[in-house]
């Protein structure tokens, strides 16, 4: 079935540091990508989305490419902030529009 | 975007009691809305798939009768846990995506309800 695989965390970057979380994906066809965030104690939001090969999400600062070749759809974002600390989950929606697939997340904590 | 509201966010009961928990989406219709738990520091775990006007399905696992669902509108998904125990302490979270078209892919989540049973 369809799986969402993520690095694992705790993350802990400096202040204006550069991020990379790695994501890769197992689906049949052509699967729409995601990412979504989690503050402490809330729900979560939708950073960004990419629903075909190459499509470029972004966000916030935050991007995402989806690679087709290598199933993957890494976060980046040139300069993070202290208020980027929470928890990010990568996901993937099938073809049949129904549940999402997530990652198990990854903690990032960024200190001043 | 879309906009998904739960009530109530934070929620301690007894054991032993029910407790219901709305999930409302709030400027479209949605005739299929999603239930999650979430354990600290984990994944969201699918529970169950909520369908306007007929029986929700439920994933592996999922005791139907210990977690009730009613998807009573297209606006409006409750899930009640009943006879709650300590061990359903967790949070629960819903989503919804807007029918049809473009962002048909795309869920929107509700802000979450932490349940604690004593």
């Amino acid at each position: 079935g369809d799986s969402v695989t993520q690095m694992e965390g705790p993350v802990t970057l400096s202040e204006e540091a550069f991020l990379t979380i790695n994501c890769t994906y197992t689906a049949t066809g052509y699967p729409s990508l995601f990412w979504y965030v989690q503050y402490p104690g809330e729900g979560l939001q939708l950073l960004l989305k990419a629903t075909k090969a190459d499509d470029k999400g972004s966000n916030k600062g935050f991007e995402a490419t989806y690679r087709k070749e290598t199933t993957s759809f890494h976060l980046e974002k040139g300069s993070v902030q202290v208020s980027d600390s929470a928890v990010y989950f990568c996901a993937l929606v099938g073809t049949s529009y129904d549940k999402v697939i997530f990652g198990p997340g990854t903690s990032l904590s960024v200190i001043p | 975007g879309a906009v998904v509201s739960q009530h109530p966010s934070r929620v301690i009961c007894k054991s032993g009691t029910s407790v219901k928990i709305e999930c409302r989406s709030l400027d479209f219709q949605a005739t299929t809305m999603f239930w999650y738990r979430q354990f600290p520091k984990q994944s969201l775990m699918l529970m169950a798939t909520s369908n306007e006007g007929s029986k929700a399905t439920y994933e592996q696992g999922v005791e139907k009768d210990k977690f009730l669902i009613n998807h009573a509108s297209l606006t409006l998904s409750t899930l009640t846990v009943t006879s709650a125990h300590p061990e359903d302490s967790s949070f629960y979270i819903c989503s919804a995506h807007p029918p049809g078209g473009a962002g048909t892919d795309t869920q929107y989540f509700g802000p979450g309800t932490r349940l604690t049973v004593l």
